[in-house]
């Protein structure tokens, strides 16, 4: 089974920050890796597939890239409503396992 | 887009339980779906997959035997039957649909989530 590895596991920027979420996969993936958004108590959201296609109705500070088995979701300007925790996830084999998740709070 | 999901309870260990996700405003018997899984307080798990036509099927190691996905297309329904149910199976169960076209892929709809408590 493909692994994903998510860092840091936790992250406190303030409004305005440019932050970034890094995922790495175990093996190869070319770009079949998805970002969602959770918050507390909630669905997740997609914000991302294809590495690097946003989703529609996402907003484009959220950005992703990478390909093979690094990858990053950046938000360029962080604001209050993007508390909550992300998760990337590998589609390229089954099991579509996610990362272990990061946890995103504001200062 | 809709997925309602019903269902979930609280069971005892070895017990069994059978969810549903009832599907509409788009073409179910087209679209590949999935279930998910949240424990209390943890990340997302993938639990099983199924086609759109049901040829197909992938279960997570750790329900590999115990639980069985499928689906009536004309009903709209996708289903989890999970048999010899143990505390670890406690969790939020989600069900995803997967982009028309592909049966592995990310999930663009999820359910509203399934509360699943195994505990005597």
């Amino acid at each position: 089974d493909i692994q994903m590895t998510q860092s840091p596991s936790s992250l406190s920027a303030s409004v305005g920050d440019r932050v970034t979420f890094t995922c790495r996969a175990s093996q190869g993936i070319t770009t079949h890796l998805a970002w969602y958004q959770q918050k507390s108590g909630k669905v997740p959201k997609l914000l991302i597939y294809g590495a690097s296609t946003l989703q529609s109705g996402v907003p484009s500070r959220f950005t992703g890239s990478g390909s093979g088995t690094d990858f990053t979701l950046t938000i360029t300007s962080l604001q209050p409503e993007d508390v909550g925790t992300y998760y990337c996830q590998n589609y390229h084999s089954a099991p579509q396992t996610f990362g272990q998740g990061t946890r995103l709070e504001i200062k | 887009v809709q997925l309602v999901q019903s269902g979930g309870g609280v069971v005892q260990p070895g017990r069994s339980l059978r969810l549903s996700c009832a599907a509409s405003g788009f073409n179910f018997y087209t679209y590949a779906m999935h279930w998910v899984r949240q424990a209390p307080g943890k990340g997302l798990e993938w639990v099983a997959l199924m086609s759109y036509d049901g040829s197909s099927k992938a279960y997570a190691d750790s329900v590999k035997g115990r639980f069985t996905i499928s689906r009536d297309n004309s009903e709209k329904t996708l289903y989890l039957q999970m048999n010899s149910l143990r505390a670890e199976d406690t969790a939020v169960y989600f069900c995803a649909r997967v982009p028309v076209g592909f049966t592995s892929g990310w999930h663009d709809y999820w359910g509203q989530g399934s509360q699943v408590t195994v505990s005597s």
